[in-house]
């Protein structure tokens, strides 16, 4: 199974300020038809999680543009530019490149 | 808008047994393939199963192989997770996701529903 790992798994960060949260896949994510299916959710407390990136950078409808995401292979970034008080919570990347299983890293916990 | 409301959670002794569903609206169900992924008490996620739009093929977690089964009904919109044989280590939140396009992996959740395995 393909192992992800996140990093920090904690990650205190003031009002306004930017953020970035790292993702590693113990191999490469390049599926044979191309294309990387590396995606971030957002867990904010008390909820679901709710996806907010696809296939690396896609932003899904309604994710504000100060999330982006980056990265190739096996390492992945996702980035806020600004952080905001709703945007605590836990970020989980997932791959969905070499399935089953779909496998998810730790999660990193942002707050502020 | 999409919508999906898990049901069935509760507690349950080691050994027994529980039947999850999940109820789908606001998109074509039979449309979709479907993922069960469960959230330990202060852990992370870990994915269940999925069933294909058709319900003709089904795929499973190591750790629920032999024990759970997914299933869905197109007529009445629903999923379901049968749990048979639990253990404690199955006390999670069970969360109904509905895949992402024509593909497989899960996109949009459910509320989840709590199942507690405890004597």
């Amino acid at each position: 199974d393909v192992v992800m790992t996140q990093s920090p798994l904690s990650l205190p960060v003031p009002l306004g300020h930017p953020a970035s949260i790292s993702c590693r896949s113990s191999q490469s994510l390049v599926h044979s038809d191309g294309n990387t299916y590396l995606n971030w959710f957002q867990q904010r407390p008390g909820q679901s999680p709710r996806r907010l990136i696809y296939q690396i950078s896609n932003r899904d409808s309604g994710v504000p543009d100060r999330f982006s995401g980056s990265g190739s292979d096996t390492y992945f970034t996702l980035r806020i530019s600004r952080v905001e008080a709703d945007d605590v919570g836990i970020y989980y990347c997932m791959q969905g490149t070499h399935w089953p299983p779909f496998t998810f890293g730790p999660g990193t916990k942002v707050d502020i | 808008e999409v919508h999906l409301l898990e049901s069935g959670g509760g507690l349950v002794q080691p050994g027994g047994s529980l039947r999850v569903s999940c109820a789908a609206s606001g998109f074509i169900f039979s449309n979709y393939a479907m993922s069960w992924v469960r959230q330990g008490p202060g852990k992370g996620l870990e994915w269940v199963s999925v069933i294909s739009y058709s319900a003709n093929t089904t795929y499973y977690a190591d750790s629920a192989k032999g024990r759970f089964t997914i299933s869905r009904d197109n007529s009445k919109n629903t999923l379901y997770l049968q749990m048979n044989n639990l253990r404690a280590e199955d006390t999670a939140v069970y969360y109904c996701a509905k895949a992402a396009g024509s593909g497989w992996s899960p996109d949009f959740w459910g509320q989840g529903t709590l199942v507690t395995v405890s004597s």
